[in-house]
């Protein structure tokens, strides 16, 4: 039980154009899900808490307008880079809150912005 | 403010040896949950242990168990008989009230044959 999808797993794309990232939670329903970035031999780095229903919270430093999250259900939550830019390439992981304070992992996503 | 800190950035283990990784943390709350989450090369985030603080006993997985010391604010892992698949950055993670999770900055763990 508790497993959470994303995809994709592998996304490249041009510089000025948007990317959406899909988390699903498979196997049990999601109130809240979390958006990670994690660059390389780091830690992760969170970026937004996302809320079914309701705004996402964001935090300090990460541009909303850039990095828009919609939680629509209680099983999915997307992560949308509007006019990426080479900068913004990275991996971004997902993870859904199952359980009393318990967090699952999405396999990730790999965004590469030539 | 919270703060989880892991002091040894790279640990080796000889295969079907023992290894202990440490992590301290910083919170003036009383009730909250500890984490170690194992990432391997694929980088998908694994849940390795949880341990509840107003629990005294400590949690234990399998071949995974953690020693919590509640007034010391530490919370090691300890995995016995290491495997080869246990090669992966371990992470320790905080989290209190429904809030966002704390995370150390890893440990990265080679097993050797």
């Amino acid at each position: 039980g508790a497993v959470v999808s994303q995809h994709p797993s592998w996304v490249i794309c041009k510089s000025g154009t948007s990317v959406k990232i899909e988390c699903r939670s498979l196997d049990f329903q999601a109130t809240t899900m979390f958006w990670y970035r994690q660059f390389p031999k780091q830690s992760l780095m969170l970026m937004a808490t996302s809320n079914e229903g309701s705004k996402a919270t964001y935090e300090q430093g990460v541009e909303k307008d850039k990095f828009l999250i919609n939680h629509a259900s209680l099983t999915l939550s997307t992560l949308t880079v509007t006019s990426a830019h080479p900068e913004d390439s990275s991996f971004y992981i997902c993870s859904a809150r199952g359980g009393v304070e318990t967090q699952y992992f999405g396999p990730g996503t790999r965004l590469l912005v030539l | 403010a919270q703060t989880v800190t892991q002091s040894q950035p790279e640990m080796s283990v000889q295969e079907a040896e023992t290894v202990t990784l440490s992590c301290t943390y910083d919170t003036s709350e009383s009730d909250y949950y500890l984490f170690w989450y194992k990432q391997p090369p694929s980088r998908q985030m694994i849940l390795v242990i949880r341990q509840e603080a107003y629990k005294q006993q400590n949690a234990t997985e399998n071949r995974f168990s953690v020693n919590f010391q509640k007034a010391a604010k530490s919370f090691s892992l300890k995995i016995s008989d290491s495997q080869l698949g246990d090669a992966a950055m371990y992470f320790c993670a905080f989290i209190y009230n429904f809030n966002k999770f704390y995370f150390g900055s890893g440990t990265k763990l080679n097993v050797k044959p």
